[in-house]
């Protein structure tokens, strides 16, 4: 069974430019999630859909942020203009999802190194 | 206010001795908890798991002990070997609808183990 693909692998970038990253999860899972890591930080929730309806969006900047999941399987997150403070490491994650009261694991991609300069 | 506290950034420890790792969190109503492994350049792994309805959960070398009157859990790798270098993480999925969620994380611990 193939991982959670996502590209590109590292991206430098200067501030105020834009930026967009792509994620396709495993085949049949209809949960998918963007993380943020902050170098010694644990990642930290973007945005959840499930198929491509969005469940959580609380954390995710919207003045520069967005993220769409098209036909329920690829997503791509954009940062528009990008911050020095986006450095970071940006996860997409995907799960089942469960019918019954249970924890569905998550499957990470190998994330995208982004360096604002 | 961060839920979920690893308060130990690094870990150094021989090869063949145990490794603790430990995690504390804030929610008593938190159900259930993780630990993923990271190396670097690579996402996440998931190790194991517990259920707040029990207090050890073992796995070949990993075990993971739950004590919910402290809000405390604590993975025991024993014996560490040089591969298990990596950053730990503990983890808490929310629970929402029929199903679990988001994932919030700790800072991560950095275990090293030398040869």
């Amino acid at each position: 069974e193939a991982g959670v693909a996502q590209s590109p692998r590292y991206k430098i970038i200067e501030k105020r430019q834009s930026v967009a990253f792509w994620c396709n999860p495993i085949s049949g899972h209809a949960t998918l999630y963007w993380y943020q890591q902050i170098l010694g930080q644990g990642p930290k929730l973007l945005i959840q859909f499930q198929n491509n309806g969005v469940v959580d969006d609380s954390q995710l900047p919207k003045d520069r942020f967005s993220a769409e999941r098209l036909k329920g399987v690829d997503s791509t997150l954009k940062i528009q203009p990008a911050k020095l403070e986006d450095s970071a490491v940006y996860l997409c994650a995907s799960s089942k999802t469960g019918g019954t009261v249970t924890y569905n694991e998550q499957f990470f991609g190998p994330g995208t190194r982004l360096t604002v300069l | 206010d961060q839920q979920v506290k690893q308060n130990s950034p690094s870990l150094s420890v021989q090869e063949g001795r145990i490794s603790i790792l430990n995690c504390d969190y804030t929610n008593s109503m938190f159900d259930y908890f993780l630990w993923y492994k990271k190396y670097p350049a690579e996402g996440p792994t998931f190790l194991i798991s517990i259920s707040s309805i029990k207090d050890k959960n073992e796995d070949g070398r990993f075990t993971v002990f739950l004590n919910k009157s402290a809000k405390h859990l604590s993975l025991h790798i024993v014996p560490s070997q040089p591969g298990d270098s990596a950053v730990y993480f503990c983890a808490v999925p929310e629970a929402g609808g029929t199903s679990y969620g988001k994932l919030t994380f700790g800072q991560g611990t950095i275990l090293t183990v030398h040869p």
